[in-house]
């Protein structure tokens, strides 16, 4: 059975600083999947990742995966307010098409 | 404009009712998902549907029942045998592209609660 955990769950930073959110998942996975949830709201797709070493950008964020590691990370540069969100990742259930296992999310909250 | 829809927005229902959530997609998605969030918490899945006349069960499918008669809908039925029904429910579908990513995209949700 795949298993998502993120890390950190709660991340408060300052503008301008840097961080990571980690996304481990237990079993064979080729698909990755970043979300941003703002509050009350739906999903908004971020980034889908389809190989091993891939790397894409969006503004400052920017998210990787490493299917030998079963890791994918989700960098944000010089953090500003409105990215305060929640950031979920999914990986895609091995041998299903359709199937995706979610993290439980991290809140994420930058501050002035 | 293509994008999925959901409805009602809120919905109360009491206890001992059944409720349907719509949910409807132009996006010409062969497959449609059923999620619940719980505060705090991530997305579960409820059931979900590759191809019409046809649905699998997810993780959490229990006091739910679903159809899927026409490729553009997905109605979740909320039954009185669900127990904690009080969430917030998200539909999704998903295409084959040419990247073959299956990406989901999500409708704005209903939040359900029970009086």
């Amino acid at each position: 059975e795949l298993k998502v955990e993120q890390n950190p769950l709660f991340l408060s930073m300052q503008e301008g600083k840097n961080y990571t959110i980690y996304c481990n998942y237990s079993t064979t996975s080729d698909r990755l999947y970043w979300y941003r949830q703002d509050p009350g709201k739906s999903l908004e797709s971020l980034f889908v990742l389809l190989s091993n070493g891939a790397v894409k950008q969006e503004g400052r964020l920017m998210a990787s995966l490493d299917t030998k590691a079963r890791l994918s990370t989700l960098h944000i540069t010089a953090a500003v307010h409105d990215l305060s969100a929640t950031y979920f990742c999914a990986a895609r259930n091995g041998g299903s098409n359709y199937k995706l296992t979610f993290g439980k999310g991290t809140l994420l909250t930058v501050n002035p | 404009d293509g994008g999925i829809t959901q409805s009602p927005k809120y919905l109360f229902r009491k206890e001992g009712q059944n409720v349907t959530l719509s949910c409807e997609q132009n996006l010409n998605h062969d497959a449609m998902y059923w999620y619940r969030q719980d505060p705090g918490q991530g997305l579960r899945l409820i059931y979900y549907s590759q191809i019409v006349n046809d649905f699998q069960k997810g993780d959490i499918a229990e006091g739910y029942s679903v159809s899927r008669e026409k490729k553009e809908s997905f109605p979740l039925t909320v039954t009185s045998a669900q127990k904690n029904p009080t969430a917030f429910y998200l539909c999704a579908s998903s295409g084959q592209t040419s990247e073959g990513d299956n990406e989901q995209f999500f409708g704005p949700g209903t939040r359900l609660t029970v009086l």
